[in-house]
């Protein structure tokens, strides 16, 4: 079965500052992996979204990057500000399901 | 944009109580989900539609049932709510045609006393 792992599970950072979060899962036969912003009470809002055959995909200052075969992705946040606070979950979608799996995501803030 | 739209934002019902939580897309989408995220638990799938009158089963199933008569509305039913389906209930959909990119509606947090 996939296993999907976010480390670190949370994760505070002053102002400004360039970070990354980290995505690993067990079966590297994915479709594709999504990343999710959630903010607390709230649903789920997709970021980015990047197919298996994808290295890396850019939204702003956002930058996901794909290593299927290591099973990793990493999502990259420059220049971070205090709204960019909350929960990020990342997903994937094995090959021959269109369900997800979800990791149990890391809750990043963002100190001013 | 696609929207994904939740029955209600927060609900109350008693032990016992036979409960609807309802979701509608308005993008034309194949398929829909229906998942409950609790602390420590991460988000479950409970039950998916990728047809009208289809349905599969998640990885947690048991205590609830699902109805999709019409492609745009998914229903969750919880036939004797229990204490421990106190949780926040999420509702997604994605398209075949777009990568199964998911899009959540805002979320249902039930509360089972």
């Amino acid at each position: 079965k996939q296993e999907v792992t976010q480390i670190p599970a949370a994760l505070s950072v002053p102002e400004g500052e360039n970070l990354v979060l980290n995505c690993s899962f067990t079966d590297s036969a994915i479709y594709n992996l999504q990343w999710f912003r959630q903010d607390p009470g709230k649903g789920l809002t997709s970021l980015l979204l990047i197919q298996s055959s994808q290295r890396e995909q850019t939204s702003g200052r956002l930058n996901a990057s794909l290593d299927k075969s290591s099973g990793r992705s990493t999502l990259y946040i420059a220049a971070s500000q205090p709204g960019d606070s909350a929960t990020y979950l990342c997903a994937v979608i094995r090959v021959r399901a269109n369900n997800l799996f979800f990791g149990t995501g890391t809750r990043l803030t963002v100190i001013p | 944009d696609v929207k994904v739209t939740q029955s209600s934002r927060y609900l109350v019902k008693r032990t016992g109580e036979k409960v609807f939580l309802e979701c509608v897309q308005d993008m034309d989408h194949e398929n829909m989900f229906w998942y409950r995220q609790d602390p420590g638990l991460g988000l479950r799938l409970i039950y998916f539609s990728y047809d009208v009158k289809m349905k599969e089963k998640g990885d947690i199933p048991e205590g609830y049932s699902v109805s999709r008569e019409k492609k745009e509305r998914f229903s969750l039913i919880l036939e004797s709510a229990s204490t421990n389906q106190t949780s926040m209930y999420l509702c997604a959909s994605s398209s075949n045609l777009v990568l199964y990119e998911q899009y959540f509606g805002p979320g249902t947090r039930l509360t089972v006393t």
